[in-house]
């Protein structure tokens, strides 16, 4: 699986969008983007996915560029409740054996402040 | 839908017994659990994957006999750490995949707090 570089950390006003992005230049064809978010001393939870189109839903949207190195996720209000660690995560297509495993890198600690 | 529950979500032991975690998945079948494991400030490090009916596969530098997983049904996979010492000490947190998607989504279990004294 491609690997993916975030910053480290953020900060971000609480009511604002959060804009956290995330480089994977050596995304393949088949490959998805994954983010999943971890509050302290909690499991990480699912927030989206996307192969080449941007993707929303009701937690947030993920916007891929055209070349597809690089994604962005926006929490379009952020509470003081999404402060947490963001995983951006490139896996391949489910194909059998281990494909469904995912790899965490450091992720990007998000402090929404009030 | 898509819940995983871990019991128990904090354990404290001594040195040289034997823990056993559960994970169930609440409101789907789940044919493959994964097992991570955290250390304080780290990120998420897979330790095994679990297939019901099926011997689980280990990563690389993972003890198999130290940490025993069993995954009987489609709802259930527990993690023993047999023999914990301290160094054993950490979140441990279970995933499973809805056979049901097909985009093979993993949800997560809330983690379970070892400490070994």
């Amino acid at each position: 699986d491609a690997k993916t570089t975030q910053p480290t950390s953020m900060d971000c006003a609480e009511g604002r969008a959060a804009n956290l992005p995330c480089n994977h230049s050596t995304i393949s064809g088949n490959e998805y983007v994954y983010w999943y978010r971890q509050i302290h001393s909690q499991g990480p939870q699912y927030i989206i996915h996307g192969l080449k189109n941007n993707e929303t839903n009701e937690m947030a949207s993920l916007i891929i560029t055209e070349d597809r190195k690089s994604s962005t996720l926006i929490l379009p209000h952020a509470t003081l409740r999404d402060t947490a660690v963001y995983y951006c995560i490139v896996r391949g297509a489910y194909s059998g054996g281990s494909n469904y495993k995912l790899t965490f890198g450091k992720g990007t600690l998000l402090t929404v402040n009030p | 839908g898509a819940v995983v529950s871990q019991h128990p979500s904090r354990v404290i032991c001594k040195s040289g017994t034997s823990v056993k975690i559960e994970c169930r998945s609440l409101d789907f079948q789940a044919t493959t659990m994964f097992w991570y494991r955290q250390f304080p400030k780290k990120s998420l490090m897979l330790m095994a994957t679990s297939n019901e009916g099926s011997k689980a596969t280990y990563e690389q530098g993972v003890e198999k006999d130290k940490f025993l997983i069993n995954h009987a049904s489609l709802t259930l996979s527990t993690l023993t750490v047999t023999s914990a010492h301290p160094e054993d000490s950490s979140f441990y947190i279970c995933s499973a995949r809805d056979r049901g998607l097909a985009g093979g989504e993993q949800f997560f279990g809330p983690g379970t707090r070892l400490t070994v004294l």
